[in-house]
Protein backbone atom coordinates (compact mmCIF):
# COMPACT_ATOMS: atom_id res chain seq x y z
CA UNK A 1 0.00 0.00 0.00
CA UNK A 2 1.67 3.12 -1.64
CA UNK A 3 -1.16 5.39 -0.88
CA UNK A 4 -2.91 7.88 -3.13
CA UNK A 5 -0.59 9.04 -6.03
CA UNK A 6 -0.88 12.34 -7.81
CA UNK A 7 1.14 13.70 -10.72
CA UNK A 8 2.69 16.01 -11.30
CA UNK A 9 2.76 17.94 -7.92
CA UNK A 10 3.00 21.19 -9.73
CA UNK A 11 2.30 22.29 -12.85
CA UNK A 12 2.18 26.38 -13.99
CA UNK A 13 0.42 26.84 -17.59
CA UNK A 14 -0.55 29.20 -19.59
CA UNK A 15 -4.28 30.58 -19.80
CA UNK A 16 -6.24 29.10 -22.66
CA UNK A 17 -3.88 25.46 -22.45
CA UNK A 18 -5.08 22.29 -21.66
CA UNK A 19 -3.83 20.19 -18.68
CA UNK A 20 -4.12 16.42 -17.61
CA UNK A 21 -3.62 15.26 -13.93
CA UNK A 22 -3.49 11.76 -12.74
CA UNK A 23 -4.43 9.84 -9.94
CA UNK A 24 -3.03 6.16 -9.05
CA UNK A 25 -5.37 5.12 -6.05
CA UNK A 26 -5.07 2.86 -3.34
CA UNK A 27 -5.01 -0.62 -5.47
CA UNK A 28 -7.97 -2.21 -3.63
CA UNK A 29 -9.99 0.85 -3.85
CA UNK A 30 -13.20 0.86 -5.78
CA UNK A 31 -14.14 4.37 -5.08
CA UNK A 32 -12.37 7.68 -6.58
CA UNK A 33 -12.90 11.17 -5.96
CA UNK A 34 -11.99 14.47 -7.20
CA UNK A 35 -12.02 17.55 -5.23
CA UNK A 36 -10.60 20.97 -5.68
CA UNK A 37 -9.37 23.27 -2.74
CA UNK A 38 -8.90 27.07 -3.60
CA UNK A 39 -6.90 29.25 -0.84
CA UNK A 40 -8.67 29.83 2.33
CA UNK A 41 -11.37 27.26 1.34
CA UNK A 42 -11.77 23.48 2.07
CA UNK A 43 -12.17 21.00 -0.50
CA UNK A 44 -15.14 21.32 -2.88
CA UNK A 45 -16.35 17.96 -4.52
CA UNK A 46 -15.97 17.71 -8.17
CA UNK A 47 -16.41 14.17 -9.28
CA UNK A 48 -16.44 10.31 -7.96
CA UNK A 49 -16.13 6.99 -9.89
CA UNK A 50 -17.24 3.87 -8.42
CA UNK A 51 -14.95 1.52 -10.40
CA UNK A 52 -14.92 2.41 -13.84
CA UNK A 53 -17.99 4.05 -14.29
CA UNK A 54 -18.29 7.72 -13.19
CA UNK A 55 -21.64 8.20 -11.14
CA UNK A 56 -21.90 11.66 -9.69
CA UNK A 57 -20.34 15.18 -11.08
CA UNK A 58 -20.70 18.55 -9.24
CA UNK A 59 -22.25 21.43 -11.28
CA UNK A 60 -18.71 22.94 -10.47
CA UNK A 61 -17.75 20.71 -13.04
CA UNK A 62 -18.17 22.61 -16.68
CA UNK A 63 -17.59 21.77 -19.76
CA UNK A 64 -14.07 22.39 -19.84
CA UNK A 65 -13.48 19.87 -17.69
CA UNK A 66 -13.54 15.92 -18.35
CA UNK A 67 -12.50 13.22 -15.94
CA UNK A 68 -11.86 9.31 -16.83
CA UNK A 69 -10.90 6.10 -14.85
CA UNK A 70 -10.46 3.60 -17.63
CA UNK A 71 -10.54 -0.07 -16.26
CA UNK A 72 -11.72 1.01 -12.70
CA UNK A 73 -7.71 1.98 -11.97
CA UNK A 74 -6.05 4.89 -12.39
CA UNK A 75 -7.94 8.34 -12.94
CA UNK A 76 -7.14 11.55 -14.93
CA UNK A 77 -8.66 14.61 -14.96
CA UNK A 78 -7.97 17.07 -18.01
CA UNK A 79 -9.44 20.85 -18.29
CA UNK A 80 -8.93 22.83 -21.91
CA UNK A 81 -8.72 26.14 -22.38
CA UNK A 82 -7.48 26.83 -19.20
CA UNK A 83 -8.34 30.11 -17.15
CA UNK A 84 -6.91 31.81 -14.75
CA UNK A 85 -9.64 30.71 -12.18
CA UNK A 86 -8.88 27.21 -12.67
CA UNK A 87 -5.80 27.63 -10.29
CA UNK A 88 -5.84 25.59 -7.23
CA UNK A 89 -4.76 22.24 -5.68
CA UNK A 90 -6.35 19.38 -7.34
CA UNK A 91 -6.86 16.61 -4.78
CA UNK A 92 -7.56 13.20 -5.51
CA UNK A 93 -8.96 10.43 -2.77
CA UNK A 94 -9.91 7.27 -2.99
CA UNK A 95 -12.01 4.53 -0.57
CA UNK A 96 -12.67 1.11 0.11
CA UNK A 97 -14.36 -0.17 3.30
CA UNK A 98 -13.45 0.70 6.42
CA UNK A 99 -11.25 3.64 7.11
CA UNK A 100 -12.37 6.62 4.96
CA UNK A 101 -10.84 8.51 2.29
CA UNK A 102 -7.49 8.43 1.49
CA UNK A 103 -6.31 11.83 0.13
CA UNK A 104 -2.80 11.89 -2.04
CA UNK A 105 -1.07 14.86 -1.88
CA UNK A 106 -3.00 17.20 -4.76
CA UNK A 107 -1.29 18.85 -7.78
CA UNK A 108 -1.25 22.34 -7.57
CA UNK A 109 -2.02 24.24 -10.96
CA UNK A 110 -1.11 27.65 -11.47
CA UNK A 111 -2.69 29.24 -14.71
CA UNK A 112 -0.96 32.73 -15.56
CA UNK B 1 -24.53 28.19 0.58
CA UNK B 2 -21.50 27.10 2.85
CA UNK B 3 -23.34 23.71 5.06
CA UNK B 4 -20.75 23.59 6.74
CA UNK B 5 -19.26 26.24 8.78
CA UNK B 6 -16.04 26.31 10.79
CA UNK B 7 -15.92 30.35 11.92
CA UNK B 8 -12.16 30.55 13.60
CA UNK B 9 -9.58 30.67 10.57
CA UNK B 10 -7.00 30.50 13.40
CA UNK B 11 -6.32 29.21 16.86
CA UNK B 12 -3.48 29.58 19.09
CA UNK B 13 -2.63 27.16 22.46
CA UNK B 14 0.03 26.44 24.18
CA UNK B 15 1.91 22.90 24.47
CA UNK B 16 0.06 20.95 26.56
CA UNK B 17 -3.55 22.74 27.08
CA UNK B 18 -6.59 21.69 25.48
CA UNK B 19 -7.15 23.05 21.87
CA UNK B 20 -10.99 23.05 20.77
CA UNK B 21 -12.03 23.45 17.29
CA UNK B 22 -15.81 24.10 16.72
CA UNK B 23 -17.72 23.51 13.61
CA UNK B 24 -21.25 24.15 12.65
CA UNK B 25 -23.60 22.94 9.81
CA UNK B 26 -27.04 23.88 8.74
CA UNK B 27 -27.93 20.26 6.95
CA UNK B 28 -29.78 18.02 9.62
CA UNK B 29 -29.43 15.51 6.79
CA UNK B 30 -25.88 14.98 7.59
CA UNK B 31 -25.58 11.51 9.02
CA UNK B 32 -21.54 11.67 9.34
CA UNK B 33 -19.17 14.12 10.50
CA UNK B 34 -15.41 13.65 10.05
CA UNK B 35 -12.51 15.86 11.02
CA UNK B 36 -9.43 15.77 8.76
CA UNK B 37 -6.07 17.82 9.32
CA UNK B 38 -3.60 19.15 7.05
CA UNK B 39 0.02 20.18 7.10
CA UNK B 40 1.33 22.58 3.74
CA UNK B 41 1.81 20.47 0.30
CA UNK B 42 0.04 17.35 1.66
CA UNK B 43 -3.37 15.89 1.39
CA UNK B 44 -5.71 16.04 4.26
CA UNK B 45 -5.46 12.86 6.44
CA UNK B 46 -8.50 11.50 8.39
CA UNK B 47 -8.13 11.80 12.33
CA UNK B 48 -11.47 11.12 13.65
CA UNK B 49 -15.58 10.46 12.65
CA UNK B 50 -18.71 10.69 14.92
CA UNK B 51 -22.23 8.85 13.81
CA UNK B 52 -24.86 11.01 13.92
CA UNK B 53 -26.49 8.18 16.57
CA UNK B 54 -23.85 8.96 18.86
CA UNK B 55 -22.88 12.33 20.82
CA UNK B 56 -19.10 11.57 21.18
CA UNK B 57 -16.14 9.23 19.98
CA UNK B 58 -12.74 9.16 21.37
CA UNK B 59 -9.67 7.85 20.06
CA UNK B 60 -6.22 8.87 22.13
CA UNK B 61 -5.79 12.15 22.87
CA UNK B 62 -8.61 13.29 19.73
CA UNK B 63 -12.45 13.44 21.69
CA UNK B 64 -15.44 14.45 18.89
CA UNK B 65 -18.42 15.72 20.07
CA UNK B 66 -21.90 16.52 18.01
CA UNK B 67 -24.46 18.08 19.48
CA UNK B 68 -27.50 17.49 16.87
CA UNK B 69 -30.05 20.29 17.97
CA UNK B 70 -27.22 22.68 17.85
CA UNK B 71 -26.10 21.67 14.87
CA UNK B 72 -22.38 21.81 16.18
CA UNK B 73 -19.10 19.50 16.92
CA UNK B 74 -16.44 20.29 18.28
CA UNK B 75 -12.92 18.63 18.27
CA UNK B 76 -10.95 18.42 21.20
CA UNK B 77 -7.13 17.60 21.36
CA UNK B 78 -5.27 16.97 25.02
CA UNK B 79 -3.12 17.70 25.42
CA UNK B 80 -2.09 19.26 22.39
CA UNK B 81 1.59 19.07 20.86
CA UNK B 82 3.67 21.13 18.55
CA UNK B 83 3.17 18.62 15.75
CA UNK B 84 -0.37 18.96 15.84
CA UNK B 85 0.10 22.11 14.42
CA UNK B 86 -1.95 22.24 10.88
CA UNK B 87 -4.84 23.42 9.27
CA UNK B 88 -8.08 21.67 10.42
CA UNK B 89 -10.87 20.50 8.56
CA UNK B 90 -14.75 19.59 9.47
CA UNK B 91 -16.20 17.69 7.00
CA UNK B 92 -19.88 16.36 6.83
CA UNK B 93 -21.59 13.28 4.77
CA UNK B 94 -25.05 12.76 3.69
CA UNK B 95 -24.63 9.08 3.55
CA UNK B 96 -25.79 6.58 1.04
CA UNK B 97 -23.97 5.56 -2.07
CA UNK B 98 -21.72 8.34 -3.01
CA UNK B 99 -19.98 9.24 0.50
CA UNK B 100 -19.21 12.46 -0.84
CA UNK B 101 -17.79 15.29 1.75
CA UNK B 102 -19.28 19.01 2.31
CA UNK B 103 -15.85 20.40 3.93
CA UNK B 104 -15.46 23.06 6.38
CA UNK B 105 -12.95 26.13 5.46
CA UNK B 106 -10.40 24.83 8.00
CA UNK B 107 -9.15 26.28 11.08
CA UNK B 108 -5.20 26.91 11.15
CA UNK B 109 -4.07 25.36 14.44
CA UNK B 110 -0.74 26.81 15.85
CA UNK B 111 0.27 24.74 19.42
CA UNK B 112 2.99 26.89 20.47
CA UNK B 113 6.28 25.10 22.45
Amino acid sequence: DTGVSQDPRHKITKRGQNVTFRCDPISEHNRLYWYRQTLGQGPEFLTYFQNEAQLEKSRLLSDRFSAERPKGSFSTLEIQRTEQGDSAMYLCASEGGQGGYTFGSGTRLTVV
Amino acid sequence: DQQVKQNSPSLSVQEGRISILNCDYTNSMFDYFLWYKKYPAEGPTFLISISSIKDKNEDGRFTVFLNKSAKHLSLHIVPSQPGDSAVYFCAADYGGATNKLIFGTGTLLAVQP
